[in-house]
């Protein structure tokens, strides 16, 4: 089955630590997105990816960094430089052009900076 | 002020109950509005798109009035696996179209 995989769902830090959340789709999707939800506020916007070996800056992505070397794959770095890392992140993905208004998520990693 | 705006609820209703909920966007070259569903710790998943003309799927209804600049979300005969956030969403104008999540708003239906 299609999908988008999101490794690992939990996972917990010491200050001081980068750590990298990992995403992989077999949806041959070209877009690719990383949003962090914390309690009571919408989804924001970390980096998202049109195209391989492209990305740009969400609202948000002070502190974090992207790679996009493969269509499949759009790992997330939180670096020690993230004020407040500890919330949930979702990858998502979807197709270009209109098909960009439907996001298919994967089911989230839950960081937590001890 | 949020671009994306929700009453977080709780909206507290018994089963069979006909709910309502609302969202207003700030945003007014949006263009197209979504409403998704999350579960208690889980993925946000698309419900249904929100269209000018109103669209309705079995059980939800959904409207947009864009010169009030809000969404709205009606759910009949509400069954206990409705429970779960749902999320609205706006597609914000401009050179990349990108999605506004609004906090969503918490249905609980009870027995």
């Amino acid at each position: 089955d299609g999908g988008i995989t999101q490794s690992p769902k939990y996972l917990f830090r010491k200050e001081g630590q980068n750590v990298t959340l990992s995403c992989e789709q077999n949806l041959n999707h070209d877009a690719m997105y990383w949003y962090r939800q914390d309690p009571g506020q919408g989804l924001r916007l970390i980096y998202y990816s049109q195209i391989v070996n492209d990305f740009q800056k969400g609202d948000i992505a002070e502190g974090y960094s992207v790679s996009r070397e493969k269509k499949e794959s759009f790992p997330l770095t939180v670096t020690s430089a993230q004020k407040n890392p500890t919330a949930f992140y979702l990858c998502a993905s979807s197709l270009q052009g209109s098909g960009a208004n439907v996001l298919t998520f994967g089911a989230g990693s839950r960081l937590t900076v001890l | 002020r949020k671009e994306v705006e929700q009453d977080p609820g709780p909206f507290n209703v018994p089963e069979g109950a006909t709910v309502a909920f609302n969202c207003t966007y700030s945003n007014s070259a949006s263009q197209s509005f979504f409403w998704y569903r999350q579960d208690c710790r889980k993925e946000p998943k698309l419900l249904m798109s929100v269209y000018s003309s109103g669209n309705e799927d079995g059980r939800f209804t959904a409207q947009l009035n864009r010169a009030s600049q809000y969404i709205s979300l009606l759910i009949r005969d509400s069954k206990l696996s409705d429970s779960a956030t749902y999320l609205c969403v706006a597609k914000g104008g401009g050179g990349y179209n990108k999605l506004i999540f609004g906090a969503g708003t918490r249905l609980a239906v009870h027995p």
